[in-house]
């Protein structure tokens, strides 16, 4: 059965820091991995999805990493702002054609002025 | 493109009282998810439609909770009756078929007292 897994559960780093937050994963067979971000009191935004034939995506100061053999990804934030402050999910698709998204429950983070 | 509408967005109710939820998905979104998340925890699936069927169910406490799909389209979840750990968001996700990108509506936030 998969399971994914953010470490840690809360961040908090002051402003203009480079952040790495991390998600594993118990069964290499995935078809894609999704990034997104929560905020306080509403639905979940896609910031990157990556197939699993990717090695990296990048969109402005984000850039997601996967490594399929290790059963890890990563999200790398550049340069971080208050704005970024969030709670930030990983989810995959499994290769076992269900086309069901599993989660991580996510690393809160909190960006300090 | 409209997103992925809810409704309410909060509701509070007591213990053995009935709830229902309304989603109305992207237009031509095949796929439909509710997914249930807990303070501080990811979200988990409930039940998945594809079109008007259901694709997976297995997590759905079918003794108090039910859910259909309009014509394939809008959907509504019910619970009947509600438990203190019904306490949760409920959040409705659409996607254009198989392994598409996820698109999550703002939730309806249910406090059962």
């Amino acid at each position: 059965k998969q399971e994914v897994t953010q470490i840690p559960a809360a961040l908090s780093v002051p402003e203009g820091e480079n952040l790495v937050l991390n998600c594993s994963f118990t069964d290499s067979a995935i078809y894609n991995l999704q990034w997104f971000r929560q905020d306080p009191g509403k639905g979940l935004t896609s910031l990157l999805l990556i197939q699993s034939s990717q090695r990296e995506q990048t969109s402005g100061r984000l850039n997601a990493s996967l490594d399929k053999s290790s059963g890890r990804s990563t999200l790398y934030i550049a340069a971080s702002q208050p704005g970024d402050s969030a709670t930030y999910l990983c989810a995959l698709y499994g290769g076992d054609s269900s086309y069901k998204l599993i989660f991580g429950s996510g690393t809160r983070l909190l960006v300090r002025p | 493109e409209a997103g992925v509408a809810q409704s309410p967005r909060y509701k509070i109710i007591e213990k053995r009282q009935s709830v229902a939820f309304w989603c109305n998905p992207i237009s031509g979104h095949a796929t439909l998810y509710w997914y249930q998340q807990i303070l501080g925890q990811g979200p988990k699936l409930l039940i998945q439609f594809q079109n008007n069927g259901v694709v997976d169910d297995s997590q759905l406490p079918k003794d108090r909770f039910s859910a259909e799909r309009l014509k394939g389209v809008d959907s509504t979840l019910k619970i009947q009756p509600a438990k203190l750990e019904d306490s949760a968001v409920y959040l409705c996700a659409s996607s254009l078929m198989g392994y598409s990108p996820l698109h999550f509506g703002n939730g309806t936030r249910l406090t059962v007292t």
